[in-house]
């Protein structure tokens, strides 16, 4: 069954890098996902598409300090250059013929 | 640019029914599947159900099927989701999402969400 599985919380300095981790069930490596974002009390927001190629497509206006690269079944979701609004939830989704899966999302502390 | 707006939460008791929309402009509505999502209080993202760009198909999330149906006019580029026999557990933020295609892939953008409360 395809699932995506997160840490529930990860944090790092003001101005340092982050690096986030979404893992796709067994049989499923070769899925591309999408990561989202949703700052506190808002709706969420597209950050990028990723394929298992580490190849990933940024929404419009999403600054290049987010980043994908992939690893096996790993997806990962790498922030720069850290700012304070980038503490939010990050969300990892992805998609078979007719069904959708979230992850359960990485709150992200910056310190 | 893209916009999504719901409309028509609100608060319902337990056993009622009611009826979300989402406005979309900014893009062919008609070319791309559509999607509801929810977030309870607290809680992360649970996908709901999607209609393809033609609404010739519609999938839901198994805990949702025989109580919400969702649907579209694309002559009003509006999607809605009819919720019936609502429970406490059915209380979340529902978001409109636009798919990247025609069917079911990732979601490029997003609305701001509209307010469910089921509480007598």
């Amino acid at each position: 069954q395809l699932a995506l599985t997160q840490s529930p919380s990860a944090s790092a300095s003001l101005g340092a890098s982050v690096k986030l981790t979404c893992t796709l069930s067994s049989g499923h490596s070769t899925y591309a996902i999408a990561w989202h974002q949703q700052q506190p009390k808002r709706g969420p927001r597209y950050l990028m598409k990723l394929s298992s190629d580490g190849s990933h497509y940024r929404g419009d206006g999403i600054p290049d300090r987010f980043s994908g690269s992939s690893s096996g079944a790993e997806r990962y979701l790498t922030i720069s250059s850290l700012q304070s609004e980038d503490e939010a939830d990050y969300y990892c989704q992805t998609w078979g013929t007719d069904f959708v899966v979230f992850g359960g999302g990485t709150k992200l502390t910056v310190l | 640019q893209v916009q999504l707006v719901e409309s028509g939460g609100g608060v319902v008791r337990p056993g009622r029914s009611l009826r979300l929309s989402c406005a979309a402009s900014g893009f062919t509505f008609s070319d791309f599947g559509m999607h509801w999502v929810r977030q309870a209080p607290g809680k992360g993202l649970e996908w709901v159900a999607v209609m393809s760009y033609d609404g010739s198909n519609q999938y839901y999330a198994d805990s949702l099927k025989g109580r919400f149906t969702i649907f579209r006019d694309n002559s009003k580029n509006t999607l809605y989701l009819q919720m019936k026999s609502l429970r406490t557990e059915d209380t979340a933020v529902y978001y409109c999402a636009k798919d990247m295609g025609q069917h079911i892939s990732w979601y490029e953008y997003w609305g701001r969400g509209a307010l469910v409360i089921v509480s007598s």
